[in-house]
Formats: structure tokens, C-alpha cells, sequence
């Protein structure tokens, strides 16, 4: 069973924070790795990609992707109480269409 | 630019009525995706089309639910007939190819009473 494991949380963090939010993946062979921001009632919307091992920044958000060891996270910086929502990691093998979702972590900022 | 498109937006209907809902996804994109989300089981992909074909239909629940894109910028799913369990929100992603990210719509919230 391809799985993606994400701690549930909440993570609480003080406004202006740097959050940091974990996803590990147990599939080696996933290549594309996402992160999706869903607000409570409302969609999930893409916030990141990331593809290559590393850090990939974009705005107040970066993700880093490990895949020696097989986990992929997202910072966001400057936390503000408009960040507070559930963030689900998505992980797909290349060549494949299927997105294996996380659980999700709920982030709390608090103002 | 507009995005995925899903009607209705919520649903509220008697168990064993039929429910239909509704995609049109963004303009070009060739891959169709129906997901079921609940606080159970999370996201949970039920079909996907590719160029208007089902691909893979087997996280479709039971023989009740059915999926049919006739063309590239249409597609439904239907429940017949609708049982309590079915209650969830669905929502459909499209996008522009495989190795592209998956937008999604703002989803269906299903109730069967």
C-alpha cells in the first residue's frame, strides 16, 4: 500500500512565524510532489510543486524535497492568520496520473 | 481564466433518489479526475478520464455510481440510488497533462437523508 503520511495536527504557531509543515511518502519511485492549502468548506488549491531534490521557494512559501529520504515539506514564513488551513501533500509517480493525498495537516495561526 | 466548474454546488436529496453532478473542466485540459472527500477517509479518487475515456474506474464504490464524459468539456457523476453513506463532498480536478498539477473545482457537498 503506496501511502503519505502526514501528522494531523494542529500546528500552532504564533503570527509572523516560520511554519513547518512534514509529508515522508513510502513509494520511491514518486517523482512529482505537491501541496495543496484547503480552507475548511472550501477546495484544496495548489500553493507548490516540486520535482528535484532541494528547495523551491515561491514568495513567503518554500518547499524542500529528500528523496533519499523519501520526505517533502513546506515552510511558510511570516505566518499570518489568512495561512490557517488544512495542507495536504500529494505525492505521483512519474509517467502515472494518480495522486496519493496525505490526511492533511491543520495549521492554526494565531494573531 | 475559469477554473473547474461544479454544479450544484450542495445537494440535499432522500435516500434512493438519483443525484447527478456536474464538471466542465478548465479549457485544453485533456485529464479528468472525480474525488469523494470525507473526514474519514480524506481525499479518495472514484475515476479518471483521459481525452474523454474512463481510464481507471476502480475506486468507483458500487455498481450505484456511474461516470460518463461524452466530451472534452462535460462530465457527470451519477448516484442511483443514493444511499446516507454517499454523503460527502465530490469534486472534480482537471488538468493538462500527466506530469501537470490538478486543479480542482469548488466541489459538490452531497447530503442523502
Amino acid at each position: 500500500q503506496k501511502e503519505v503520511e502526514q501528522n494531523s495536527g494542529p500546528l500552532s504557531v504564533p503570527e509572523g512565524a516560520i511554519a513547518s509543515l512534514n509529508c515522508t511518502y513510502s513509494d520511491r519511485v514518486s517523482q512529482s510532489f505537491f501541496w495543496y492549502r484547503q480552507y475548511s468548506g472550501k477546495s484544496p488549491e495548489l500553493i507548490m510543486s516540486i520535482y528535484s531534490n532541494g528547495d523551491k521557494e515561491d514568495g513567503r512559501f518554500t518547499a524542500q524535497l529528500n528523496k533519499a529520504s523519501q520526505y517533502v515539506s513546506l515552510l511558510i514564513r511570516d505566518s499570518q492568520p489568512s495561512d490557517s488551513a488544512t495542507y495536504l501533500c500529494a505525492v505521483k509517480a512519474s509517467g502515472t496520473y494518480k495522486y496519493i493525498f496525505g490526511t492533511g495537516t491543520r495549521l492554526k495561526v494565531l494573531a | 481564466d475559469a477554473g473547474v466548474i461544479q454544479s450544484p454546488r450542495h445537494e440535499v436529496t432522500e435516500m434512493g433518489q438519483e443525484v447527478t453532478l456536474r464538471c466542465k473542466p478548465i479549457s485544453g485540459h485533456n485529464s479528468l479526475f472525480w474525488y469523494r472527500q470525507t473526514m474519514m477517509r480524506g481525499l479518495e479518487l472514484l475515476i479518471y478520464f483521459n481525452n474523454n475515456v474512463p481510464i481507471d474506474d476502480s475506486g468507483m464504490p458500487e455498481d450505484r455510481f456511474s461516470a460518463k464524459m461524452p466530451n472534452a468539456s462535460f462530465s457527470t457523476l451519477k448516484i442511483q440510488p443514493s444511499e446516507p453513506r454517499d454523503s460527502a463532498v465530490y469534486f472534480c480536478a482537471s488538468s493538462l497533462g500527466l506530469e501537470q498539477p490538478q486543479h480542482f473545482g469548488d466541489g459538490t457537498r452531497l447530503s442523502i437523508l
